[in-house]
């Protein structure tokens, strides 16, 4: 089974530090992604990533970045934490390029931004 | 653009009801679609899918038509369980690898 796994399941931050969050998958997949989940809005991706070192933006970039030097791991940073921020992270990695192709996802990081 | 539209929830059914969830999409080529649930404390996990018009996703006893007429992958299972309770997601491909997903919808179901 593929397994996502993402660094932390509860995060508290201050306004203004840096946050990172990290996502390492099992499955020597190509792709990965992040998404923020807010209630009443659903999911939103934020950036993702088809190979190493390269990286696309999402729908919802601003105010974040992404890094990705291993093929495993991809991380999501908050360069400068606001309190509009605050949310759930799903991290997701999937294979492939086709239009069929599935998500995993891991079990998401709760930050909480003050 | 490419979106999906879900019913709002929550739902709220007695175990052993039929269960309907509503999507609908817009019908901008020729997307597959998926149903992916969201279990308690948990992240997504896929569901059903299913990749061209007529085709039927169906998994553990939940099942969707694609519906090219009506660009409708409606969720129904004929009888819910309280093990059933989750948020569902209805979602399509955006023309590659990328889905577009909806806003989901919350299931409760009560003993």
């Amino acid at each position: 089974d593929v397994k996502v796994t993402q660094s932390s399941r509860y995060l508290v931050k201050r306004t203004g530090e840096k946050v990172f969050l990290e996502c390492v998958q099992d499955m020597d997949h190509e792709n990965m992604f992040w998404y923020r989940q807010d209630p009443g809005l659903g999911l939103r991706l934020i950036y993702f990533s088809y190979d190493v070192k390269m990286k696309e933006k999402g729908d919802i970039p601003e105010g974040y970045s992404v890094s990705r030097e291993k093929k495993e791991r991809f991380s999501l940073i908050l360069e400068s934490a606001s309190t509009n921020q605050t949310s759930m992270y799903l991290c997701a990695s999937s294979t492939g390029t086709g239009e069929q192709e599935t998500q995993y996802f891991g079990p998401g990081t709760r930050l909480l931004v003050l | 653009g490419d979106s999906v539209t879900q019913m709002e929830g929550p739902v709220t059914l007695s175990e052993e009801a039929f269960l309907t969830i509503n999507c609908t999409y817009t019908a901008t080529g020729y997307p597959s679609l998926f149903w992916y649930v969201q279990y308690p404390g948990e992240g997504l996990q896929l569901l059903l899918k299913a990749t061209k018009a007529d085709d039927k996703g169906s998994n553990k006893g939940f099942e969707a038509t694609y519906r090219k007429e009506t660009t409708s992958f409606h969720l129904e299972k004929g009888s819910v369980q309280v093990s059933d309770s989750a948020v569902y997601f209805c979602a399509r491909s955006r023309g590659s690898y990328i889905p577009t997903f909806g806003r989901g919808t919350s299931l409760i179901v009560h003993p």
